[in-house]
């Protein structure tokens, strides 16, 4: 079955540790997205990549990092810069623009820094 | 640029009646639009989506929404309320050559029994 897959589910970590969340898709999308997900807030675009090694800043992204070095794969790297790291993170995926503008999303990864 | 605006961060609802989710719009570009479901701690689903053509679009679960350009709205309904649809909706929107979706807030929708 074709999705977006991300690990691990729940993760904790001790303040002033940097920590990698996995997302890999194999929906042959050359888009890959994440977002920060606060109660309330809605979702909030962190970074987003159309093609391999290229990624743009969203609304959110300082004290956090990404590559792309493969299509399939999308990795989110929270620095010990971000300030409030607890939070829900989703990845998403989608064709380009003008082919088709919906994105899939993975399951998420619960974030908890203490 | 575009943004979202859903009225009503929590919406309750009796099992069996009409369930309305307000959503309007600001676009420069002529939008795309789309409703997504969450449950708790999951990814979101896409529900339905607007791009052209008809629009009153009809979704997963019974679910449909109606394209209005005159009111900027993006309106989700269905006609009777079920346990299951219980959840958090989002409504986004981008547009032609836009390279990303813009979320509204998110509403919670409750059902009583």
């Amino acid at each position: 079955d074709g999705g977006i897959t991300q690990s691990p589910k729940y993760l904790f970590r001790k303040e002033g540790q940097n920590v990698t969340l996995s997302c890999e898709q194999n929906l042959n999308h050359d888009a890959m997205y994440w977002y920060r997900q606060d109660p309330g807030q809605g979702l909030r675009l962190i970074y987003y990549s159309q093609i391999v090694n290229d990624f743009q800043k969203g609304d959110i992204a300082e004290g956090y990092s990404v590559s792309r070095e493969k299509k399939e794969s999308f990795p989110l790297t929270v620095t010990s810069a971000q300030k409030n790291p607890t939070a829900f993170y989703l990845c998403a995926s989608s064709t380009l623009p003008g082919q088709s503008y919906e994105q899939y999303f993975g399951p998420g990864t619960r974030l908890t820094v203490t | 640029a575009q943004s979202v605006t859903q009225l009503g961060s929590h919406v309750s609802v009796s099992e069996g009646a009409l369930v309305l989710l307000r959503c309007n719009y600001s676009s420069s570009v002529p939008p795309y639009l789309f409703w997504y479901v969450q449950y708790p701690n999951q990814g979101l689903q896409l529900l339905l989506k607007y791009t052209t053509g008809a629009t009153l679009v009809k979704g997963i679960n019974g679910f449909e929404a109606e394209f209005k350009k005159s009111e900027t709205s993006f309106h989700l309904t269905k006609p009777s309320a079920h346990m299951s649809d219980a959840a958090e909706y989002f409504c986004a929107v981008s547009g032609r050559g836009a390279q990303k979706l813009v979320f509204g807030q998110g509403t919670r929708l409750t059902i009583n029994p």
